[in-house]
């Protein structure tokens, strides 16, 4: 069964430095997304992602985050300068466009120390 | 922001029990409903989504929306120490971008042999 795919499992990256998180998105899927859930706290939208740009961006996705499609395959979420509040878990998911169906990977841990 | 609010339990059944979840919101404009069940250390998996207000029914798990309430439903029958998990409830529409989700908290579930 297709699936996504994100790596690291768990990045652990010093204050100020520079993070780039993978996702390989399901391959026919259109639509990419991002999402974070701090411990404890609910799963929170970040960013979506179609054509080549972004579609909509919360108020959590200010100038330090960043999304880039490198190729055919790869998805990635880019913060510039990590804060200790970037803490969480963070989960990609793709989808073939409608409004039901976000398919989510397993998450990457990101731990700001 | 309490777009999605959901009872995050813990609930703790025996098994065989019926287990009732739910959650309110307050954005009138959500048409799309979703039940995603979340293992720990893993990201949500779709279990159900509904359109609009009113039942959907799959093997054990059937979920309500009730628009005029504001609030959705999700009972599973015959509950098994498989079902285990955090449910969460999500929703979109109303403008947004296809697939942007929007999360209650999630209630976490036991159910003991």
């Amino acid at each position: 069964e297709p699936e996504v795919t994100q790596t690291p499992s768990h990045q652990v990256t010093q204050m100020g430095q520079e993070v780039i998180l993978r996702c390989v998105p399901i391959s026919n899927h259109l639509y990419f997304y991002w999402y974070r859930q701090i411990l404890g706290q609910k799963v929170e939208f970040l960013v979506s992602f179609y054509n080549n740009e972004i579609s909509e961006k919360s108020e959590i996705f200010d100038d330090q985050f960043s999304v880039e499609r490198p190729d055919g395959s790869n998805f990635t979420l880019k913060i510039r300068s990590t804060k200790l509040e970037d803490s969480a878990m963070y989960f990609c998911a793709s989808g073939t466009g409608g409004f039901t169906e976000a398919f989510f990977g397993q998450g990457t841990r990101l731990t700001v120390v | 922001q309490k777009e999605v609010e959901q009872d995050p339990g813990p609930l703790s059944v025996p098994e065989g029990a019926i287990v009732s979840l739910n959650c309110t919101y307050s954005n009138s404009a959500f048409q799309y409903f979703m039940w995603y069940r979340q293992y720990s250390r893993k990201g949500p998996e779709l279990l159900m989504y509904t359109y609009s207000s009113g039942n959907k029914e799959d093997g054990r798990f059937t979920a309500q929306v009730d628009k005029s309430s504001k609030y959705i439903s999700l009972f599973i029958r015959d509950s098994q120490p498989s079902d285990s998990a955090t449910y969460l409830c999500a929703m979109s529409g109303g403008g947004s971008t296809l697939g942007r989700l929007y999360f209650g908290r999630g209630t976490q579930l036991t159910v003991w042999p």
